[in-house]
């Protein structure tokens, strides 16, 4: 009854460095999704993809990047970590009846 | 002017009120609806959807008006356990376009 796991949850990076956040689903859905939440902002859409092999921009994709290569997996990179990338990262899949199942959110702080 | 609305709070009410959080909507051709449960430090789940005609889960009410394009949650005989933010999610029809109110902070106190 895994659902969407997501690691690692707690992360420090420094300016510059650059790592990747992991996200697995046993769900077999075909829709996946990464999104950051800021206070006062909500969450937004970072990248999704509607299955393996096909990935998009969200709403907030710079300094991202996103691969799909299997239906389970849908790694989220940051390339050179800033602090303005500081925030709490979820993992998303959407299932029947467009209800959303999330991990359980990835806390990233960039010094 | 956001494309979904919420107020903030905190809502701080003691044991067994009632209360009523609304949520605005921009997007007129929005489908579906939804109330997220988000404690802190935790990932949102969802409370309920929201249907056309209203619907109800025990102590839960959701509303949709369409006319005035908001959604509401009414939460009867408040717990403590109902504390948490709760979030407004609009489907404008695609998932790609889900998008998220910035969430209604519930305190229940003793």
């Amino acid at each position: 009854n895994a659902g969407v796991t997501q690691t690692p949850k707690f992360q420090v990076l420094k300016t510059g460095q650059s790592m990747t956040l992991q996200c697995a689903q046993d769900m077999n859905h075909e829709y996946m999704s990464w999104y950051r939440q800021d206070p006062g902002m909500g969450l937004r859409l970072i990248h999704y993809s509607v299955g393996a092999g096909i990935t998009d921009q969200g709403e907030v994709p710079n300094g991202y990047n996103v691969s799909r290569s299997t239906t389970e997996d849908f790694p989220l990179r940051l390339l050179s970590a800033a602090p303005s990338q500081t925030s709490v990262y979820f993992c998303a899949t959407v299932g029947l009846g467009n209800t959303i199942y999330f991990g359980e959110g990835s806390w990233l702080t960039v010094v | 002017r956001k494309e979904v609305e919420q107020d903030p709070g905190p809502f701080n009410v003691p044991e067994g009120a009632t209360v009523a959080f609304n949520c605005t909507y921009s997007n007129s051709a929005s489908q579906s609806f939804f109330w997220y449960r988000q404690d802190c430090r935790k990932e949102p789940k969802l409370l309920m959807s929201v249907y056309s005609s209203g619907n109800e889960d025990g102590r839960f009410t959701a509303q949709l008006n369409r006319a005035s394009q908001y959604i509401s949650l009414l939460i009867r005989d408040s717990k403590l356990s109902d504390s948490a933010t709760y979030l407004c999610v609009v489907n404008p029809g695609t998932a790609s376009k889900l998008t998220f109110g910035t969430g209604t902070r519930l305190q229940v106190m003793l």
